[in-house]
């Protein structure tokens, strides 16, 4: 099983508005990501989370807050965005690789949240 | 943020075609992985690639891992409707016991011939 849900499917928000997206594996992986993916463009990381803990922030914008409860979920908390935050959220997982052990970290795609920003 | 250069932008392909699609680099990396995506969809993978020199099949699928690191393939035979999609290749490397980051093309738009 490779799968990686998302919701929701589609959100429709106000600037003013607080809403987070979930995503969530059972794949036993412990690394977890959140990307954006605006139309026609490849998906651009935002954050990692490995063993449940924030390792990777690509400069995003405080108005995006992520949170790892457990190993199994991933949020992404809403606050405050604008217009051009408008996009695909995706949700990936992978198994981390251990400091000089093997193990390949694919990532896994969850069908992504598309949100609208108004 | 840096990007593969992956060839071509867009094809128009017909029922039983041969199609070609290939990503290159400047630097190595060490996994190679191509993804298929369908709009509104979020990206599927199709096949990894973990050597140098590997070549791999899924069904009508072949991908190879270029033999100096920096490059991959993707080839599908008698193409079918359903292969119309977004397929977008993806570098990873490796920095000591980090996970390594996807770096992804531009990617290949395949649509069917009008």
């Amino acid at each position: 099983d490779t799968e990686v849900t998302q919701t929701p499917k589609h959100l429709v928000m106000g600037m003013t508005n607080k809403k987070s997206l979930k995503c969530e594996q059972h794949m036993g992986h412990r690394a977890m990501y959140w990307y954006k993916q605006k139309a026609k463009k490849p998906p651009e990381l935002m954050f990692v989370y490995s063993y449940e803990k924030l390792s990777i922030n690509e400069s995003v914008p405080s108005r995006f807050s992520p949170e790892c409860p457990n190993s199994s979920l991933l949020n992404l908390h809403l606050h405050a965005l604008q217009p051009e935050d408008s996009a695909l959220y995706l949700c990936a997982s992978s198994q981390p690789r251990l400091a000089g052990g093997p193990g390949r970290e694919t990532q896994y795609f969850g069908p992504g949240t598309r949100l609208l920003v108004l | 943020g840096q990007q593969l250069n992956q060839s071509p932008q867009s094809m128009f392909i017909q029922e039983g075609e041969d199609v070609s699609m290939n990503c290159t680099s400047s630097s190595i990396f060490n996994t190679w992985l191509w993804y298929k995506q369908d709009p509104g969809e979020g990206p599927v993978l199709l096949i990894a690639l973990y050597k140098a020199g590997e070549l791999t099949s899924n069904g009508r699928l072949t991908a190879q891992f270029g033999i100096t690191r920096k490059d991959s393939f993707l080839n599908i035979s008698a193409s079918i409707p359903s292969d119309v999609g977004i397929y977008f290749c993806a570098g990873q490397r490796r920095y000591g016991g980090s996970q390594g980051n996807l770096i992804f093309g531009k990617g290949t738009k395949l649509s069917v011939k009008p």
